[in-house]
């Protein structure tokens, strides 16, 4: 199992472009989640998904967007970046709610 | 929300001895907590879980304490080695969110 995999690994963008960060996981799990990471911060939760076709939105959800159109992938979207976007962002997925959380290796993205 | 905070961002130990990483959460509803390891330019990894019928759980070198009268957390890391260097975060859950402490920055010393 490759488990859960993040595309890419680095992006630098402008300010106002728009970009999908990937997210795929082969583990048959029905939970996903996007978490962002800002240095000397936790994670903060933007969306997860409880299984295909549904989604929610988390802590710090302005600015991005998501859908869960298969239970293997969950796409995180920018719709218009911005300096404030800039961060680490890291995919997880797992079983349910309530057990164990299988994180990517995560996405470091820059805003000019 | 759930606030979610560690009472030490940084913690340095000996080689061989133990270490305990604190952690406090505001939300009396969380019912499901983790604490994960995460090394420089990596995902955070899983170490232990304990849900809210729980007060105690072992794992292999952890132990997870949970106290909920006081709304506390700690991870106990026992004969801590050099592999052990690395930020360590808690998290608590209630319903499908998951809200993450601001980390702990564990330093073993040789």
């Amino acid at each position: 199992n490759a488990g859960v995999t993040q595309t890419p690994k680095f992006q630098v963008l402008k300010t106002g472009q728009s970009m999908t960060l990937q997210c795929a996981q082969d583990m048959n799990h029905e939970y996903m989640s996007w978490y962002r990471q800002d240095p000397g911060m936790g994670l903060r939760l933007i969306h997860y998904s409880v299984g295909a076709g549904i989604t929610d939105q988390g802590e710090v959800p302005n600015g991005y967007n998501v859908s869960r159109s298969t239970t293997e992938d969950f796409p995180l979207r920018l719709l218009s970046a911005a300096p404030s976007q800039t961060s680490v962002y890291f995919c997880a997925s797992s079983t349910s709610s309530y057990n164990e959380q299988f994180f990517g290796p995560g996405t470091r993205l820059t805003v000019l | 929300g759930e606030s979610v905070g560690l009472h030490l961002p940084t913690l340095s130990v000996q080689e061989g001895d133990n270490s305990i990483i604190n952690c406090a959460y505001s939300n009396s509803a969380s019912d499901y907590f983790i604490w994960y390891k995460q090394e420089s330019g990596k995902g955070p990894q899983f170490i232990i879980d304990i849900r809210s019928n729980m007060d105690k759980r072992q794992g292999q070198r952890v132990t997870v304490l949970l106290n909920k009268t006081v709304k506390h957390l700690s991870l106990q890391i026992a004969a801590t080695q050099p592999g052990d260097s690395a930020v360590y975060f808690c998290a608590t859950s209630s319903g499908n969110q998951f809200y993450f402490g601001t980390g702990t920055s564990l330093t073993v010393i040789p």
